[in-house]
C-alpha cells in the first residue's frame, strides 16, 4: 500500500540555522508533491507545490526538492524563526486509480529556539 | 469568497448517536475531501467528491460514515452510532483537480469531534 514518511521525531534548531525536513514515499508515483503548514488546531495551510519534471522549488526563504528516483522530497526553511514553529505535512498527488487523491503524510514538529 | 468553512466547529456527543458536519469549499473548486485527524498524526484520508460524485472511500470507512456533496455544492459527513475512537479533528478541504493540472488544496478550521 502507498505509504509516505516524514521525521517521527521533533525537529529542534536554533534561529538563523536552516532546518531541513525530509519526505519519503513508497508504492506509489505522484505527478505532485505539495508542503502544508498546521498550526495547532488550525487546518493545514498550502506553502509550496512541485511537478514530477521539476527537481527544485522556491518561495521566499523556502526551497522543496524532488527526487522521483530515490522517492524523497526535502523541505529546507532558510534563516529560521521562532514564528516558523509549526508542524510540517508532505502530501502527494498524482492521476489515476489509487493515487488520484491528496493523501498526507504523518507530519514533523519543528520547533525554532530563539 | 471566503474560504473553506466548517459547521459546527466543536461537538460533544453521547456514544451512540448520530452526528452531522457541513462542508462549504471554495466555489469554483471541483474537488472536495474529508479528512479525519489524531492528536500527532496527519490527516487521514477519509473520502473525496469531484463534483457531485464520491470517487472513492477509504477502506479504513465502517459503513457508519457517509459522506454527501448534492448538487456538487456543500459537502455533509454523518456518523452514525458514534463510538468514542471516532473522537477526532474532521477537516474538509477543496481543490480544483483537471487534465491541466492541480492546484494546492483549501482547508477549513474543522470539527472536534469528542463522543463522551
Amino acid at each position: 500500500s502507498q505509504k509516505i514518511e516524514q521525521n517521527s521525531e521533533a525537529l529542534n534548531i536554533q534561529e538563523g540555522k536552516t532546518a531541513t525536513l525530509t519526505c519519503n514515499y513508497t508504492n506509489y508515483s505522484p505527478a505532485y508533491l505539495q508542503w502544508y503548514r498546521q498550526d495547532p488546531g488550525r487546518g493545514p495551510v498550502f506553502l509550496l507545490l512541485i511537478r514530477e519534471n521539476e527537481k527544485e522549488k522556491r518561495k521566499e526563504r523556502l526551497k522543496v526538492t524532488f527526487d522521483t528516483t530515490l522517492k524523497q522530497s526535502l523541505f529546507h526553511i532558510t534563516a529560521s524563526q521562532p514564528a516558523d514553529s509549526a508542524t510540517y505535512l508532505c502530501a502527494l498527488a498524482g492521476y489515476g486509480g489509487a493515487t488520484n487523491k491528496l493523501i498526507f503524510g504523518t507530519g514533523t514538529l519543528l520547533a525554532v529556539q530563539p | 469568497d471566503t474560504g473553506v468553512s466548517q459547521d459546527p466547529r466543536h461537538k460533544i456527543t453521547k456514544r451512540g448517536q448520530n452526528v452531522t458536519f457541513r462542508c462549504d469549499p471554495i466555489s469554483e473548486h471541483n474537488r472536495l475531501y474529508w479528512y479525519r485527524q489524531t492528536l500527532g498524526q496527519g490527516p487521514e484520508f477519509l473520502t473525496y467528491f469531484q463534483n457531485e460524485a464520491q470517487l472513492e472511500k477509504s477502506r479504513l470507512l465502517s459503513d457508519r460514515f457517509s459522506a454527501e456533496r448534492p448538487k456538487g455544492s456543500f459537502s455533509t459527513l454523518e456518523i452514525q452510532r458514534t463510538e468514542q475512537g471516532d473522537s477526532a479533528m474532521y477537516l474538509c478541504a477543496s481543490s480544483w483537480a483537471g487534465t491541466a493540472g492541480w492546484t494546492e488544496a483549501f482547508f477549513g478550521q474543522g470539527t472536534r469531534l469528542t463522543v463522551v
